[in-house]
Parts: C-alpha cells; sequence; structure tokens
C-alpha cells in the first residue's frame, strides 16, 4: 500500500539554524512526491514538487529512491517559515490519482 | 479569481443527524477532491470527482458519499454521525485535464462538531 511517513510531529529550530524535516515512503513505482505547507490561519498549498526541482522560499527537497526518501531541507530557517508542513505522494487507483498525505510536521521556528 | 469556497465554515451536529457540506472549486477547475483533517490522523481521501463521476473513493464506509454537479460544484453528504466524524472536511480542486495529479488547491474546509 501506498505511505507516507512523517517521523517527527514536532520540529523546534531557531532562527538562522538549518532545518530538516524527514519524509519517507513506500509506493511500488514512480512516484510523485510534493510538500504542501499551512500556515497559521491560512490555506492548506503547494509549496514544491519533486518534478519541478526548484527551491521554493529557500526550500529544497530532493527524491532519494534508494532510500525511499523525500526530505525538506533549509539551510537558514526563518521565522515566517512555522507553519504545518505535509509531505504527499501521488497514488495511481483504478486509473485514476490521488494526493496521499503524511500525518504532517509542525516547525515552530524560534527567535 | 476566486478561491475554493466551501460552506458552511463551521457546524454542529448531534449524533444520528446526517450533514451536507458544498464546496465551489476554482472556476475552470473540473477536479474536486474531498479530505478529513483531524489532528490524529492528518488528512485521509475520502473521494475524488471529475466532470460528475466519482473516479476515486477511500478508506471511508458508506455513510460519506458525495457527487458533482454540472458545473463542478461539489458536495458531500454524511448520514447517521458518529462523535468521530468531528474534524475539519477540506475541499480541493485541480486543473487537470485526464490522469495525473495537477497542483491542488484547497479551500478554508467546514468544521464539523458532533456531540
Amino acid at each position: 500500500a501506498q505511505r507516507v511517513t512523517q517521523p517527527e510531529k514536532l520540529l523546534s529550530v531557531f532562527k538562522g539554524a538549518p532545518v530538516e524535516l524527514k519524509c519517507n515512503y513506500s509506493y511500488s513505482g514512480s512516484p510523485e512526491l510534493f510538500w504542501y505547507v499551512q500556515y497559521s490561519r491560512q490555506r492548506l498549498q503547494l509549496l514544491l514538487r519533486h518534478i519541478s526541482r526548484e527551491s521554493i522560499k529557500g526550500f529544497t527537497a530532493d527524491l532519494n529512491k534508494g532510500e525511499t526518501s523525500f526530505h525538506l531541507k533549509k539551510p537558514f530557517a526563518q521565522e515566517e517559515d512555522s507553519a504545518m508542513y505535509y509531505c504527499a505522494l501521488t497514488s495511481t487507483q483504478g486509473g485514476s490519482e490521488k494526493l496521499v498525505f503524511g500525518k504532517g510536521t509542525k516547525l515552530t521556528v524560534n527567535p | 479569481k476566486a478561491g475554493v469556497t466551501q460552506t458552511p465554515r463551521y457546524l454542529i451536529k448531534t449524533r444520528g443527524q446526517q450533514v451536507t457540506l458544498s464546496c465551489s472549486p476554482i472556476s475552470g477547475h473540473r477536479s474536486v477532491s474531498w479530505y478529513q483533517q483531524t489532528p490524529g490522523q492528518g488528512l485521509q481521501f475520502l473521494f475524488e470527482y471529475f466532470s460528475e463521476t466519482q473516479r476515486n473513493k477511500g478508506n471511508f464506509p458508506g455513510r460519506f458519499s458525495g457527487r458533482q454537479f454540472s458545473n463542478s460544484r461539489s458536495e458531500m453528504n454524511v448520514s447517521t454521525l458518529e462523535l468521530g466524524d468531528s474534524a475539519l472536511y477540506l475541499c480541493a480542486s485541480s486543473l487537470e485535464v485526464s490522469g495525473g495529479t495537477g497542483e491542488l488547491f484547497f479551500g478554508e474546509g467546514s468544521r464539523l462538531t458532533v456531540l
């Protein structure tokens, strides 16, 4: 079964410190992976997707098929990065696709 | 462009009642997905509709149902409410023509409390 695991429910770092949010997945095939973010009192929104190989707000994520991981990284955390982060993968079922989410990691960046 | 709109934003029901939640997708988006969000389970997929057809369904009991109208607006219904149905129900729309999972645009959600 397709599964996304985010091992840390809570992660706290200081401003300026590096941050890494872990995401591991299980999927039989070539997955499409995403990171979604929910800032306080805002809607859940897409942060980045692995297929774009882009950096958004200083965040990057590399798909490691050998380790089945898609960790989200930022070298210097900012207070405005405090949010709930969800890793997600595309799961194909019955010819159509759906997004399967991890349970999320709450990141707090302290001043 | 208006975002995904969900109504009502908050509602309180009692066990055994039923509830209908509504979602208006972004104009032009034909795919609508529903998720249940709880602190313990995170985001769990309920179902997805495309052009009035349910294309995908999650592992929820038959009490959870949905539909999509010709204007892409969608509703979900939960019958015989249980305490465990208390959650934030999120709707998301996507601009996808066929197959693939495009970016999901989420609404603010409908917070259901079952007493």
